[in-house]
């Protein structure tokens, strides 16, 4: 079946670093990849996705390819804020019969000033 | 556009009480309904998934029940909560291919069972 991996947490960083959140994922056919992120206390907001290789996904200064060679769909940003500690989960739908969307278990991320 | 919203958002139960949390999707139709369930610091746990009027799947034996009267509205449910179902619950759609099949979430719900 599906599966997505990220990378354990919690991604402690001091404001202003380099953010990488790694992840890949298995799956059949040509699934639909997704980043959504949690701040506390709240749902899950979507922050990026994309439904092709070479896609990229951007917004809100993140940002994802969609590598189909390597399977993975790493988050990345140039400068992260104290605003930006949330819970990150990385996703996929699959384009083959499955109505069970995969999540991957979340990253923590704490941003300090 | 397409709008998901589930209430209520805070709640505290007794055990043994029962529990209704609703959720209603506006701007689409037929939609693929979630309902997960996230325990303090960890991930999503799917709990049931609806793919039309009455359809009901569940991923876990639970203590709970999930119905789809309408369309657009999922509905879960339990005659008598256990300590072990406090968590927060969220409802999810799923949007069709056109849109990548992209998942959105409700704001969720804060279950107590006291």
């Amino acid at each position: 079946g599906d599966s997505v991996t990220q990378m354990e947490g919690p991604v402690t960083l001091s404001e202003e670093a380099f953010l990488t959140i790694n992840c890949t994922y298995t799956a059949t056919g040509y699934p639909s990849l997704f980043w959504y992120v949690q701040y506390p206390g709240e749902g899950l907001q979507l922050l990026l996705k994309a439904t092709k290789a070479d896609d990229k996904g951007s917004n809100k200064g993140f940002e994802a390819t969609y590598r189909k060679e390597t399977t993975s769909f790493h988050l990345e940003k140039g400068s992260v804020q104290v605003s930006d500690s949330a819970v990150y989960f990385c996703a996929l739908t699959s384009s083959g019969g499955s109505y069970i969307p995969t999540f991957g278990r979340g990253t923590s991320l704490i941003v300090h000033p | 556009s397409q709008t998901i919203h589930q209430w209520p958002a805070t709640l505290v139960q007794p055990v043994g009480s029962p529990l209704s949390l609703e959720c209603t999707v506006e701007g689409t139709s037929n939609p693929n309904l979630y309902w997960y369930r996230q325990a303090a610091g960890r991930g999503l746990q799917l709990l049931f998934y609806s793919v039309g009027i009455g359809q009901i799947s569940s991923e876990v034996p639970q203590n709970l029940s999930a119905s789809r009267p309408q369309d657009r509205q999922f509905i879960l449910s339990s005659k008598k909560l256990l300590l072990s179902d406090s968590g927060f619950y969220l409802c999810a759609w799923k949007g069709q291919a056109i849109s990548g099949n992209t998942i959105y979430f409700g704001e969720g719900s804060w279950l107590t069972v006291v």
